[in-house]
């Protein structure tokens, strides 16, 4: 089955500098999307990006991210952090082209974005 | 904002006893997604309803669990027989199906004594 990995458990940056948090992924099918969820403290996970189009950069809120099929990544970048960044990401995938419209989120196991001052 | 609402925010129960959340999908959407996030893992799909059908679930659901959408505005979890590992927050989302965004509920989080 499908699966996505995040490595990093809890990442740590520095107020301003910039960051990037990996995510890799295995699937067997062709028309996927992958996503970035945020997820704030006691609140809902919320998207924060999407794509399913190979080598194109799509952006929001100063992240951005890239999907590379090549090496099956989506991995999540900023150039400058804000305090206000801290939270919970998760990368996921959905098979957009499976039986009965069901467009099930395949999660990783999540990264704690930490910035500090 | 999309507004999915998930009842009861928290809930405890022993070992044993059943346990049930409800969610309310936003107004409209016709597809409702349940996941299980445990502490420090990824979130785990659960369910899925399509225009209040259940279509695919995994098999823990189907042994333990009892899952229903009997309406468009509403739809259950429940637990028949809790355990301690049932423990975690159940997060419900819901999209007007498709390819389209899912948005999630601030979930009902589970502690199984």
């Amino acid at each position: 089955g499908d699966s996505v990995t995040q490595t990093e458990g809890l990442v740590t940056v520095t107020e301003g500098l910039p960051v990037m948090l990996n995510c890799t992924y295995q699937t067997a099918y062709s028309d996927v999307a992958f996503f970035w969820y945020v997820q704030y403290l006691n609140e809902a996970p919320k998207l924060l990006l999407r794509s399913s189009t190979d080598n194109k950069r799509t952006e929001h809120q100063g992240f951005h991210a890239t999907l590379h099929k090549s090496s099956s990544s989506f991995h999540l970048q900023k150039s400058s952090v804000q305090l206000s960044d801290s939270a919970l990401y998760y990368c996921a995938l959905s098979d957009l082209g499976a039986t009965g419209g069901n467009n099930k989120l395949t999660f990783g196991q999540g990264t704690v974005l930490s910035v500090i001052p | 904002d999309a507004a999915v609402t998930q009842k009861p925010r928290y809930l405890i129960k022993m070992k044993g006893q059943e346990a049930e959340m409800k969610c309310i999908p936003e107004k409209g959407h016709t597809a409702v997604f349940w996941y299980q996030q445990k502490q420090s893992k990824e979130l785990k799909f659960l369910i899925y309803f399509q225009n209040q059908q259940p279509l695919d679930q995994i098999d823990m659901v189907k042994e333990r669990f009892s899952a229903v959408c009997p309406s468009s505005s509403l739809c259950s979890l429940g637990i028949r027989t809790c355990e301690a590992e049932d423990s975690a927050l159940y997060l419900c989302s819901s999209s007007w199906g498709g390819a389209a965004e899912q948005f999630f509920g601030p979930g009902t989080r589970l502690t199984v004594l």
